[in-house]
């Protein structure tokens, strides 16, 4: 089974700052790899799918790259609003058919 | 807009079977692409997949916990329900149902969650 890898597990940037976080896949998924922002105490909210569209909606300084087993998530300026935990989430149909990665808690400084 | 809710039992006793539905608006499960998931977070820890069913009524499921679940759907009615046997306490999650969306391939609508609690 694919498992999905993130890190780091948490962060501290302060507001402006680059942020990017990480997520490996034990086999290659091509771009078959979705992020998700969930603020606490709020229902996980898609930002990115196939490894680099952004869902319709979401500010432009997410971003994503990636393909095959390596990908990263990048908020290029950070923002007040954006302190919560990022998951990625594999989708190809190698089983399991979804899979999460343990999540990236990001907070401001 | 696609909106989707869960509903079920809030308390289960242990070594019961977790009946949650969900009730959908916005799309069919009969359009081709299209799916129902199921995803649960117990409290303060990550996101675990469980189930999925498609359009075409392709099942799948998480390998650790396929002997446990039976996902099915009703497209009449515009619900999928999850069946969960066998409850224990470590099973306490909040439990989403979420929408696998034709164009992003993936979960891209999630319901608002309900949490279950598995204790005596």
């Amino acid at each position: 089974d694919i498992q999905m890898t993130q890190s780091p597990s948490s962060l501290s940037a302060s507001v402006g700052d680059r942020v990017t976080i990480t997520c490996r896949a034990s086999q290659g998924i091509s771009n078959y790899l979705a992020w998700y922002q969930q603020k606490p105490g709020k229902v996980p909210k898609l930002l990115i799918y196939a490894a680099s569209t952004l869902q319709s909606g979401v500010p432009s300084r997410f971003s994503g790259s990636g393909s095959g087993t390596d990908f990263t998530l990048t908020i290029s300026s950070l923002q007040p609003e954006d302190v919560a935990t990022y998951y990625c989430q594999k989708y190809n149909s190698a089983p399991p058919r979804l899979t999460f990665g343990g999540g990236t808690k990001v907070e401001i400084k | 807009q696609i909106t989707l809710k869960e509903s079920g039992p809030t308390l289960v006793k242990p070594t019961q079977t977790l009946t949650l539905t969900c009730t959908f608006s916005g799309f069919s499960l009969s359009t081709s692409g299209v799916g129902v998931g199921w995803i649960r977070q117990p409290p303060g820890k990550a996101l675990e997949w469980l189930a999925l069913i498609y359009w075409d009524d392709d099942k799948r499921y998480s390998p650790s916990l396929k002997s446990r679940l039976t996902i099915t759907k009703d497209t009449s009615k515009n619900q999928v329900v999850l069946t969960m046997t066998n409850m224990d306490p470590v099973d306490t999650a909040t439990y989403y149902c979420a929408h696998q969306g034709r164009i992003t391939g993936t979960t891209d609508y999630w319901g608002q969650g309900t949490l279950v609690t598995v204790s005596s």
